[in-house]
């Protein structure tokens, strides 16, 4: 149980283009998601936490026109990276917490490789 | 604020060997803390969580982490090493109320390497 999947897992993209993540809950509702980037080497840093039906709350420093957020059902968050830039190159991993709350625990998707040519 | 620290880069340790990857955290209020695995190119694999209860977690692969409030502390360990343990690990927090709860801050990795 507790599995998040992300779609796709790899993308290349020309400079300019708008590049669109899903993570979906497959066994469980979320009512949270969340959004990581992570640079090489480096840690996961908080883009931004998305709640079902709600505009997602964006992390210090995020541009909110730039990653689009849509959290348009229990089971589905969507991240567009618009107009994309080669500096917007990196890995994107998305969280779910089951809603059914309890242990504050996250449910991770396998990441989706982002370069930006 | 809540923050976490992992003072150590990369830890080297023989096969069959104990090892341990260092964590230490600080929150407000009570710390639900976790331990996550990741292997090159993937997503993040849970391995053990303390939220409240017995101060020694026992999770997936054989490792265990103990809580331990005065130092602020949640040190992962493994009784005997194996290769394939190595990976990046991240230690992280959340507390379990007010503003931001459920929002996990990361460590900033350490990169195990267990030496055949």
């Amino acid at each position: 149980g507790a599995v998040v999947s992300q779609h796709p897992s790899r993308v290349i993209c020309k400079s300019g283009t708008s590049v669109k993540i899903e993570c979906r809950s497959l066994d469980f509702q979320a009512t949270t998601m969340f959004w990581y980037r992570q640079f090489p080497k480096q840690s996961l840093m908080l883009m931004a936490t998305s709640n079902e039906g709600s505009k997602a709350t964006y992390e210090q420093g995020v541009e909110k026109d730039k990653f689009l957020i849509n959290h348009a059902s229990l089971t589905l968050s969507t991240l567009t990276v618009t107009s994309a830039h080669p500096e917007d190159s990196s890995f994107y991993i998305c969280s779910a917490r089951d809603r059914r709350g309890g242990a504050n625990e996250q449910f991770f998707g396998p990441g989706t490789r982002l370069t930006v040519l | 604020a809540q923050s976490v620290a992992q003072p150590e880069d990369q830890v080297n340790v023989a096969e069959g060997n104990p090892l341990t990857v260092k964590c230490t955290y600080s929150v407000s209020g009570n710390p639900y803390l976790f331990w996550y695995v990741q292997y090159p190119n993937r997503g993040l694999q849970f391995l053990l969580k303390y939220i409240t209860g017995d101060n020694l977690v026992k999770g997936s692969y054989g490792f265990e982490a103990e809580f331990n409030k005065s130092q602020t502390s949640f040190h992962l360990k493994k009784p005997s090493a194996l290769v394939s343990d190595s990976a990046l690990y991240f230690c992280a927090v959340t507390s379990g109320s007010g503003a931001g709860s459920y929002q996990l801050t990361f460590g900033k990795g350490t990169k195990l390497s267990v030496i055949p």
